[in-house]
């Protein structure tokens, strides 16, 4: 069975920095391209990144470009979020997604969801 | 940006059919898939493709995509399909979810 363990998440001030984990199970972590997509409180799904199996394909939202970096460890089975000069309105549910494909491109979709851990953005 | 447009809500009765829309540019040109959401969980995917369903997906939920519309359609809805419901595809080097339709079955 696939798990997804997402980790990191707490209270943070403006500007500041925090890294967010996701600990992968049940599945070859490395055949697959992962996500984080976020979810601000009460309100809709936003895809935040997305890296590919051999980590040479990386995508961002335009909101978070330049301030996020994701990044993966296959042999640790984890994906990462280094998220830098945090603003309020990157307070969130953060989830780690599975991919069903190796790369991040157009005809794919996430079939697994962690559980999502929290940010919050405030002084 | 691109954008995919949803209705914010739909209400259906039990045994009914529920259509959810989502609108946007040339959508039919991509694939959309769509999740289902409830209250306090982590979103499920129910359709890809356009119209294939995950395995453990019931056959009540079936999905299209052409034009400019994606359509998520739940047949003899049951009160267990209450939810919120996001489409979502792919534009330019990044994904887009639809702005999301609380389904009720009322």
């Amino acid at each position: 069975e696939v798990q997804l363990v997402d980790s990191g998440g707490g209270l943070v001030q403006p500007g500041r920095s925090l890294r967010l984990s996701c600990a992968a199970s049940g599945f070859t972590f490395a055949d697959y391209a992962m996500h984080w997509v976020r979810q601000a409180p009460g309100k809709g799904l936003e895809w935040v990144s997305g890296i590919s199996w051999k980590s040479d394909n990386i995508a961002y939202a335009d909101s978070v470009k330049g301030r996020f970096t994701i990044s993966r460890d296959n042999a640790k089975k984890s994906l990462f979020l280094q998220m830098n000069s945090l603003r309020p309105e990157d307070t969130a549910l953060y989830y780690c997604a599975k991919d069903i494909r190796p790369s991040v491109g157009s005809d794919n979709w996430f079939d697994s969801w962690g559980q999502g851990t929290l940010v919050t953005v405030s002084s | 940006s691109y954008e995919l447009t949803q209705p914010l809500s739909v209400t259906v009765s039990p045994g009914q059919t529920a259509t959810i829309t989502c609108s946007g540019d040339k959508l039919g040109d991509n694939y959309a898939s769509w999740y289902q959401q409830k209250p306090g969980q982590s979103p499920v995917l129910v359709i890809y493709q356009d119209s294939q369903r995950p395995s453990g997906i019931p056959e009540r939920f079936s999905g299209s995509n052409s034009g400019n519309t994606a359509t998520l359609t739940i047949s003899g809805t049951q009160a267990m399909d209450e939810a919120d419901y996001y489409c979502q595809t792919w534009d330019s080097r990044a994904y887009v979810f639809g702005t999301g339709t609380k389904l009720t079955v009322l």
